[in-house]
Formats: structure tokens, C-alpha cells, sequence
């Protein structure tokens, strides 16, 4: 099934370095959302975007919505070791649809 | 507070017997999605109920697959005939108007068929 393109696949960085992935779609939404997931658990929902060029942060996450409304980036500051996990965006288009679409993924590995 | 429950939690079953699993969304969440995830791939999407209505359905869920969300609260997914390339982590989530787009998933059912 269609996938959002999702980069980098993976990341090992140290304790306390930022953290940058993004997704890039070849169809517009109106929704970007990004989850993290734990090894055996579901996707938990940390950012919701809903308008192009908006920045919304939940703690030391950051996330945009891209202008072009195609794309979306999550920044992580100051890593520590419980960010480990996969991070996933999400896109939503309300006019194709109420599904959403999956990229695939970025696992985050943080060394102590 | 609870979130959305998944029940069970692991399946093992061979192949060619049929499969049933449970979700119960948050309290008052009037839509209810089932997504399928494989090894390394992010979810896809299944099918999602308003209330008790089936309103989408991805060409992913074939015939043996069927959903029912009766009442308009808890959800069954059932799988027939189980064949290996079932084998996946089975997600429910569950989202509430007018904030419909931001969903909330449940830890999922894993299904291995031998």
C-alpha cells in the first residue's frame, strides 16, 4: 500500500544530541500527525499539525508542517534514553479520505 | 482514564482456522478504525466505522475479512480461512468530533498463523 517517505530509516545518536527525521508525500494533506512506537505496543499520538507553515512543540519535540503542505518534520532536542523507539508520520486528506497514511518509520537508538 | 483496549493481545492459530479479535474504543469515540502493521512497516489502513456504519473499506480487507461495530461502541475484526501472509500486528484507534483526524491508538492484537 502507498507510504509516505519517511527519513532517516535510523538514527544511533548520543544522550543529550538533537534529533531531525521528516516525511515526504507526493500528495497533499491536510493533516500531518507524528506517533512513537514501543517495541509490542501501539503508535502513541505526540504532535497533531493542521496548517501549512505551523510549528507546534509538546515538550523537547518539535514539528512543522510544510509549506507545500507535502511534507513535515519532527526535531527532538536534548535526547535522552527514553526517546528510543520508532517514530512515525502520519498524513491525513479528509477530501481522499479518513484514513490515515503511514510512513516507514524512523528507529531512534540513543546511547547513554 | 483508559484508553483504547485490544483484546487479545497475542493469537497464535494455523492456518485455515478463522480468528476473532476485540476493540473497545475511548469512551464516547464515535469512529473506530482497524489498521494492519507487518515487521518494519508503518500501519495501513483496514476499514473505520462512524457509530455502527461501516463508511470505508481499504482493498486490503478482502472477503475473508469482516468488521462490526453493532452497537456503535465495541468493534470485531474477524479473519476466515487464516493464511500465513495474515500474520500481523492488528491496531484499533479510536478519534471523537471535531477533532476526528487526530487518532488514538489501542497496543494492538498480534496474530501469528502457523
Amino acid at each position: 500500500g502507498q507510504q509516505l517517505n519517511q527519513s532517516p530509516q535510523s538514527m544511533f545518536i548520543q544522550e543529550g544530541e538533537d534529533v531531525s527525521m521528516n516525511c515526504t508525500s507526493s500528495s497533499i494533506f491536510n493533516t500531518w500527525l507524528w506517533y512513537k512506537q514501543d517495541p509490542g505496543e501501539g503508535p502513541v499520538l505526540l504532535i497533531a499539525l493542521y496548517k501549512a507553515g505551523e510549528l507546534t512543540s509538546n515538550g523537547r519535540l518539535t514539528a512543522q508542517f510544510g509549506i507545500t503542505r507535502k511534507d513535515s518534520f519532527l526535531n527532538i532536542s536534548a535526547s535522552i534514553p527514553s526517546d528510543v523507539g520508532i517514530y512515525f508520520c502520519a498524513g491525513l486528506n479528509n477530501n481522499a479520505g479518513n484514513m490515515l497514511t503511514f510512513g516507514g518509520g524512523t528507529r531512534l537508538m540513543v546511547k547513554p | 482514564d483508559t484508553g483504547v483496549s485490544q483484546d487479545p493481545r497475542h493469537k497464535i492459530t494455523k492456518r485455515g482456522q478463522n480468528v476473532t479479535f476485540r476493540c473497545d474504543p475511548i469512551s464516547e469515540h464515535n469512529r473506530l478504525y482497524w489498521y494492519r502493521q507487518t515487521l518494519g512497516q508503518g500501519p495501513e489502513f483496514l476499514t473505520y466505522f462512524q457509530n455502527e456504519a461501516q463508511l470505508e473499506k481499504s482493498r486490503l480487507l478482502s472477503d475473508r475479512f469482516s468488521a462490526e461495530r453493532p452497537k456503535g461502541s465495541f468493534s470485531t475484526l474477524e479473519i476466515q480461512r487464516t493464511e500465513q501472509g495474515d500474520s500481523a500486528m492488528y491496531l484499533c484507534a479510536s478519534s471523537l468530533e471535531p477533532v476526528y483526524n487526530e487518532q488514538f491508538f489501542g497496543p494492538g492484537t498480534r496474530l501469528t498463523v502457523l
